[in-house]
Parts: C-alpha cells; structure tokens; sequence
C-alpha cells in the first residue's frame, strides 16, 4: 500500500532552516510528482511547490521563490523539502503525492518558529 | 496568492444532505476541474473527488461531487457524525501556475 512516512517535530529559531523528508513506499516514487502542502494552525491549506522525482525538475509557489528548496533522493525513495524560516513559518508540513490531485498524503511534520 | 472562496461553515442535521459550494475563475475550477479534501481533526487531509466528479476506490457513494462553470460544488447525503470535518476544494491555476485551495468550510452535524 502507497505510504508517505515524514520526519519528526522540529523547533527553529527564525532565521534558521529546517528539512523535513518523507519517505514514499509502495509504489514506484519516480512516476509521480511530490507536492508541499503547509497548513498554520486553525488555519487553511496553502501549497509549497512540487518536486519530480523522476529528474529532479521543480515549481515552487511565488510566496516561497528564494526561500525554499525541494530535493530528492532516488536510491532511498525519499522527497525533502527545505524551508528558510520566518517567526510566522510555525505549521504542519505536509508532503503529497500527486495522481489526479492529491491523492496519499504524509502524516505532516510540525514546525515550530520560536525565538 | 488568490485562491477559492468557500463559505466557513455549514451545519447540517443527522441523516440530511448537505452541500459544500467552491468558487473560482476560469483559470482553475472552470478550467482545469476541482477536486475536494476531507480533513478530519488531527489528520492529514484525504482526497474525495477530483476532475470535478471522480471518487477514489474506497470513498463512500454518499459524497458526489460536480461543476457548473466556475463554482464546484461537493453533496453528501445521509450525514453521520463521522462526517463532521474540514472539506477543501483545490485546483491548478493555469494563470498563477500554482495549485490553489479554498479556505476550507468545517461541516458540523447536528
């Protein structure tokens, strides 16, 4: 069964960055793109960008442009997405594979800015 | 970034029907089709539908969605407490180049 498993909690100063990965498992990770959905608290749902797996090529939203950068590693099947963090960067990050939309998506990590 | 407009709330009685409604423009919904999210609290969301009508294998035939021209719209019937969530409607906008959400509408079950 298709599962996207992410990376713990992180706690960052602003100003610092953090990675957060998500490992994909059954299916093939090359064939599909990997999205970047964050989500503030008691807030809505706002997209990062997306990676290909397949040739590593990216679109980031114009918001992140500069501030973020989305990797991949093919040998262990598992998407990264970094962030240069501001004070109002504190959300859950998500991954999500991209099949006709969204279709799995990763537990969420939460990422918490706090001087 | 410009996104979707979805009304907050609605709220609905056990076994009613209720109907989630999602606005947007020519370069998203009425272009390129809509697809609804279900987010249960603490969860990570869960696609419902997408290309406007599409269920995933596995989603209950109580929830059916469609679009008329700009404004996609998410019906489910026979309301049960376990449907009381967050549902997002989200789409590729072909002008910003960049998917885009609604603001999400919580369903409360009464």
């Amino acid at each position: 069964q298709v599962q996207l498993v992410q990376s713990g909690a992180e706690v960052k100063k602003p100003g610092a960055s953090v990675k957060v990965s998500c490992k994909a498992s059954g299916y093939t990770f090359t064939d599909y793109y990997m999205h970047w959905v964050r989500q503030a608290p008691g807030q809505g749902l706002e997209w990062l960008g997306w990676i290909s797996p397949n040739n590593g090529s990216t679109t980031y939203a114009q918001k992140f442009q500069g501030r973020v950068t989305m990797t991949r590693d093919t040998s262990i099947n598992t998407a990264y997405m970094e962030l240069n963090l501001r004070s109002d960067d504190t959300a859950v990050y998500y991954c999500a594979r991209e099949s006709e939309s969204f279709d799995y998506w990763g537990q969420g990590t939460l990422v918490t800015v706090s001087s | 970034q410009a996104g979707l407009t979805q009304p907050p709330s609605v709220s609905k009685g056990l076994r009613q029907t209720a109907t989630l409604t999602c606005i947007g423009s020519s370069n998203n919904v009425g272009n390129q089709g809509a697809a609804w999210l279900q987010q249960l609290q603490g969860h990570p969301p869960k696609l419902l539908s997408y290309r406007n009508y599409s269920r995933p294998s596995g989603i209950s035939e109580r929830f059916s969605a469609s679009r008329s021209g700009n404004t996609a719209s998410l019906t489910l019937t026979g309301l049960q407490p376990e449907d009381e969530a967050d549902y997002y409607c989200s789409a590729w906008d072909s002008s910003l180049s960049a998917w885009v959400f609604g603001g999400g509408t919580k369903l409360t079950v009464l």
